[in-house]
């Protein structure tokens, strides 16, 4: 069964690298990892994702594992606008099912 | 490019009574989904469309539940016979077929079931 685990919340002191991570153990081979945040009352939005090779783009880095069973979502410098719910999301295999779970809440601190 | 919109924003009702939310995706996006989210869980999946095409369905997509995207731009989705447990925030995304990693949420309807 497609799921994702990630702690439910996470504190970062302003201007530090957060490190987000989330277990996928049961990904399947061709499916994608999807990362999205979620700032209080309002939709969620796109940050990155990544098959099997490291990804960076202008938000964030993700790290995934060789083996794929996790990955880490990298904030290198964190903001207070950083603060949000942070999903790390998969598919059902086969399908256009996105698996979204609890996220981490991230907190950042000045 | 003025983002997805949805409609109403907020809406309460009476349990037992039908409500019916629209959403407005990007234009040029093919692909829309609608989700729906509860208090501190994340969004849950209820259905995927591609262009007209009900693709995908949540077993949560109960017989009260229907959604439509009669000419493959807004989507409709309503809720006959509500209940209390339907209250909840429904959001839309829409994505382009080139770029359908990346979807475009609306900020939701909030539906109150009294």
């Amino acid at each position: 069964d497609a799921k994702t685990t990630q702690p439910p919340s996470m504190d970062c002191a302003e201007g530090r690298a957060a490190n987000l991570p989330c277990n996928h153990s049961t990904i399947s081979g061709n499916e994608y990892v999807y990362w999205y945040r979620q700032i209080h009352s309002q939709g969620p939005q796109y940050i990155i994702h990544g098959l099997k090779n490291n990804e960076t783009n202008e938000m964030a880095s993700l790290i995934i594992t060789e083996d794929r069973k996790s990955s880490t979502l990298i904030l290198p410098h964190a903001t207070l606008r950083d603060t949000a719910v942070y999903y790390c999301i998969v598919r059902f295999p086969g399908t256009y099912k996105y698996i979204f779970g609890t996220g981490t809440r991230l907190k950042v601190l000045a | 490019d003025t983002g997805v919109s949805q409609n109403p924003r907020h809406k309460i009702t009476k349990r037992g009574q039908n409500v019916t939310f629209r959403c407005d995706p990007i234009s040029e996006h093919n692909r829309l989904y609608w989700y729906r989210q509860t208090l501190g869980q994340g969004p849950e999946f209820l259905t995927y469309f591609q262009n007209e095409a009900q693709l995908e369905k949540s077993r949560l997509l109960s017989d009260r539940f229907s959604a439509e995207r009669p000419k493959g731009s807004f989507s409709t989705l309503e809720i006959q016979r509500t209940e209390q447990g339907d209250s909840a925030m429904y959001l839309c995304a829409s994505s382009h077929r080139e770029r359908s990693y990346e979807q475009y949420f609306g900020p939701g309807t909030r539906l109150t079931v009294t």
